[in-house]
């Protein structure tokens, strides 16, 4: 089945840096990536959805100024948090769609960020 | 608006059967996934229904009624290892997936 990464797996920063999460997908071509974030004991939330060469998508409430989206190329997208505070911590997970698979979504193992 | 709904959290005994249900409406439609999710981790690919009827792949079981805005996953032979979440996600006219707030299955011995 297709694969895809994210990079780093966990990571701990402190208050106001910026953390870049990498998503890759390994053996097919994303055109669109899309990326959840989820807090303890519940179900994915989209943040946004990534397409190839043009801006992404942001639902509702999302900050597109603090969550910065790029998908340069058909397999990486990335996801910038930007002054990244405490309740920014939680687990990242991105997934990709490949248009050759009925668009099932593949998931990458997920980043766990903990700001400090 | 879009809506999927699914039981919060079931409990099962390990070896028996358990059904999960899941009822969605959505903008369109164009296929129902079911995902599993262990706790810590991404949530792993179980089926994808788009025609009526059920799709049988080992001891998991996924069945699609179009007209009724339902699915089920059944889990049979439970072992200790499913004990995890069960994400429903229906796509919708634009292929994008509206998820469940997911299943919680703990399995007792």
């Amino acid at each position: 089945g297709a694969v895809v990464s994210q990079h780093p797996s966990w990571v701990i920063c402190k208050s106001g840096t910026s953390v870049k999460i990498e998503c890759r997908s390994l053996d097919f071509q994303a055109t669109t990536m899309f990326w959840y974030r989820q807090f303890p004991k519940q179900s994915l939330m989209l943040m946004a959805t990534s397409n190839e060469g043009s801006k992404a998508t942001y639902e509702q409430g999302v900050e597109k100024d603090k969550f910065l989206i790029n998908h340069a190329s058909l397999t990486l997208s990335t996801l910038t948090v930007t002054s990244a505070h405490p309740e920014d911590s939680s687990f990242y997970i991105c997934s990709a769609r490949d248009p050759a698979s009925s668009y099932e979504q593949y998931f990458g193992p997920g980043t766990r960020l903990t700001v400090t | 608006g879009q809506n999927i709904d699914q039981p919060t959290e079931m409990t099962a005994t390990e070896g028996a059967i358990v059904q999960i249900n899941c009822t969605y409406q959505t903008s369109g439609f164009n296929g129902l996934f079911w995902y599993q999710q262990h706790a810590g981790e991404a949530p792993t690919f179980l089926s994808y229904n788009v025609l009526d009827g059920l799709e049988e792949k080992g001891r998991f079981s996924s069945f699609l009624s179009r007209s009724k805005g339902y699915s089920y996953l059944l889990l049979k032979e439970l072992q200790m290892k499913d004990s995890a979440s069960y994400l429903c996600a229906a796509t919708d006219s634009n292929y994008q997936l509206i998820w469940g707030a997911g299943t919680k299955l703990i399995i007792k011995p």
